[in-house]
């Protein structure tokens, strides 16, 4: 069973620029595990982000992307907003279900 | 706008059934597959299964084969999930999630909580 490891939690100026890794204990991430992220905030429904390594959707903010950043999967959060305080998640289709990671804690201080 | 609304919180005994059902509107429900999540208080996200919603086709995690039945009625564009022989440690947060492009899940449900407790 693969288990996806995230920082638990960092912490970034409003502005500034913050990168959330997603690591697999299967080896490295490609493409072809399509990589996802969400964010939830308390009280709220999971908000998806990224798909596929590096796509949007049409409402997520122009300020998040995501990459492979050495060999984890990776989402960076560029000009962070007070309102971008939240758990975010990585999700990978692996083995032939999905796994999630444990989330990371995002603290806008 | 896309949307699922899942059904209200259930409080089971050990040993029950639950079936939690979830309602899609503003998008083609058949074209969609649907996923079942649930987070357990202080534990990570974890998948359950998904469904092709036109009832052909279905995968369900191991550790839940043998007690977790999904099905579809398309007529209504409803989702649901069914768990059986219900121990503690299913007491969670369902989520139903629309499978979105590339393997994501695009949209979720509301949550649905399930508490088992004698």
């Amino acid at each position: 069973q693969t288990v996806l490891t995230q920082e638990p939690s960092l912490t970034v100026s409003p502005g500034g620029t913050v990168t959330l890794t997603c690591a697999s204990s299967s080896g490295a991430v490609t493409t072809v595990d399509y990589p996802s992220w969400f964010q939830q905030k308390p009280g709220q429904t999971p908000r998806a982000l990224i798909y596929s390594t590096t796509e949007k959707h049409s409402w997520t903010p122009a300020r998040f992307s995501g990459s492979l950043l050495g060999g984890k999967a990776a989402l960076t959060l560029s000009g962070v907003q007070p309102e971008d305080e939240a758990e975010y998640y990585c999700l990978l289709h692996s083995g032939g279900g999905w796994v999630f990671g444990g989330g990371t804690k995002v603290n806008v201080l | 706008q896309v949307q699922l609304v899942q059904s209200g919180a259930e409080i089971k005994n050990p040993g029950a059934s639950v079936k939690v059902s979830c309602k899609a509107s503003g998008y083609s429900f058949a074209t969609f597959y649907m996923h079942w999540v649930r987070r357990a208080p202080g534990q990570e996200f974890e998948w359950l299964g998904v469904i092709n919603p036109t009832g052909g086709s279905r995968n369900y995690a191991q550790k839940f084969q043998g007690r977790l039945t999904m099905s579809t009625d398309t007529s209504t564009s409803t989702v649901y999930m069914a768990l059986t022989s219900l121990r503690s440690d299913d007491t969670a947060v369902y989520y139903c999630a629309r499978g979105g492009p590339s393997k994501s899940m695009d949209v979720w449900g509301q949550g649905t909580t399930v508490s088992v407790s004698s």
